[in-house]
């Protein structure tokens, strides 16, 4: 059964940078034709996505956010990675990774961690 | 970016009642609508993609119809496990967005 991971801190401050991880296990990263990526949804509201990538590299990033966003992948570990720069509380949210089924950004999301909760404070 | 808005936002219903959410996109997705199932301090769960394909293990009293710009979600008879926020999302263009979900809750 697969399953993903969030791992990373739970608070950040405010202008520094947001760091998360997201563990593979029970598949590999490498299996095409999957994307993986990241969706938030903060305290009591709707889900956002933030970007997605393919295990080549390929990166695909929500124009709202993109350049605050870095994905990579580090297919010899089986997970890869999300940071989100220059965090506002608005950044305050539960980050869930996610697999998606289909060779393309715009598939649906049928495999998520549990989430993490991130809070930007100082 | 495409705009998915649900209505309603929030309905009180009871065990056994038929229940029906919309979700309406701001310009025509053809069939490309998911809808998930989010229950509190849990992860979405998939549960109809392209309107109306169930995904495996969801329960048949579950279904999805609709093409282009409007979109429902039926359940035919609301179970206890069934109190949730639904979300819609659309997965026909760049980027995928979310619907603002709608909460059952019990009558």
């Amino acid at each position: 059964q697969l399953q993903l991971q969030e791992s990373g801190p739970g608070l950040v401050k405010p202008s520094e940078t947001l760091s998360l991880t997201c563990t593979v296990s029970g598949g590999s990263i490498s299996s095409s034709p999957y994307y993986w990526g990241w969706i938030r949804q903060p305290p009591g509201k709707g889900l956002e996505w933030i970007g997605s990538l393919y295990y080549s590299g390929s990166t695909y990033y929500n124009p709202s956010l993109k350049s605050r966003v870095t994905m990579s992948v580090d297919t010899s570990n089986n997970r890869f990675s999300l940071r989100l720069s220059s965090v506002t509380a608005a950044d305050t949210a539960v980050y869930y990774c996610v697999r998606q089924p289909f060779p393309s950004v715009t598939a649906t999301f049928d495999y998520w961690g549990q989430g993490t909760l991130v809070t930007v404070s100082s | 970016d495409i705009q998915l808005t649900q209505s309603p936002s929030f309905l009180s219903a009871s065990v056994g009642n038929r229940v029906t959410i919309t979700c309406r996109a701001s310009q025509g997705i053809n069939i490309y609508l998911a809808w998930y199932q989010q229950k509190p301090g849990k992860a979405p769960k998939l549960l109809i993609s392209t309107a109306s394909t169930l995904q495996s293990g969801v329960p048949s009293r579950f279904s999805g119809s609709g093409s282009g710009t409007e979109f429902t979600l039926t359940i035919s008879s609301l179970q206890p496990e069934d109190f949730a926020t639904y979300y819609c999302q659309q997965h026909s263009s760049h980027p995928p967005t979310f619907g603002g979900g709608t909460k059952v809750e019990i009558k």
